[in-house]
């Protein structure tokens, strides 16, 4: 059963810092991997979606990458704004057999950037 | 675009009482789901739905029933609502059987079961 890991779960920046967000998942026959954003009561939005045959994804102030073999994504965020601060999440599909959609999430990172 | 749609935002329910969750999208997508997000448990998958006429059971589905009688619409039904049923309710859609295709997300539903 595919398990997906945030770590941390929690992280507070100053304006201006280059910062990491970690994401692993147990079985790393994935189709693709998803960056989300969320704000406070609000939905989810994608952020960046790399395919299994990719290593990174860039867009904008964001660049997030894929290891397959050792099952771990990470998202950077350049140059932090206040404006970045929201929820950060990541998904894989469930598996190889259940089709692209059906995704399994992390907890997610919350993140915070002071001005 | 509305995107996705979801009504209501909020509601509450007493223990016993019936309800149905909205949920529309004007993208023609093919797929759709429901998920529910618990406090330190992230996202997990109730029912989804590859197209009209079709549905299955994702993680959770005890207690929820779907139907998706267009392409538009895929109603969450709570028959006998609880309080384990409190959480906040995310419908998603995309097009179907594309590796690429991102998720979109309506802005979801707070629910209480009292």
């Amino acid at each position: 059963k595919q398990e997906v890991t945030q770590i941390p779960a929690a992280l507070s920046v100053p304006e201006g810092e280059n910062l990491v967000l970690n994401c692993s998942f147990t079985d790393s026959a994935i189709y693709n991997l998803q960056w989300f954003r969320q704000d406070p009561g609000k939905g989810l939005t994608s952020l960046l979606l790399i395919q299994s045959s990719q290593r990174e994804q860039t867009s904008g102030r964001l660049n997030a990458s894929l290891d397959k073999s050792s099952g771990r994504s990470t998202l950077y965020i350049a140059a932090s704004q206040p404006g970045d601060s929201a929820t950060y999440l990541c998904a894989v599909p469930a598996g190889v057999d259940t089709g692209f959609q059906k995704l399994v999430f992390g907890t997610g990172t919350r993140l915070l950037v002071s001005p | 675009n509305a995107g996705v749609t979801q009504t209501p935002k909020f509601q509450v329910l007493k223990t016993g009482q019936s309800m149905t969750l909205q949920c529309a999208q004007d993208m023609n997508h093919e797929y759709m789901s429901w998920y529910r997000q618990d406090p330190g448990m992230g996202l997990r998958l109730i029912h989804y739905s590859v197209g009209a006429g079709i549905t299955d059971q994702g993680e959770v589905p005890n207690g929820y029933n779907v139907s998706r009688s267009t392409t538009e619409d895929f109603p969450l039904r709570l028959l006998s609502a609880a309080p384990s049923q409190t959480s906040v309710y995310f419908c998603a859609s995309s097009f179907r059987g594309r590796v690429g295709e991102k998720l979109f997300f309506g802005s979801g539903t707070q629910l209480s079961v009292l």
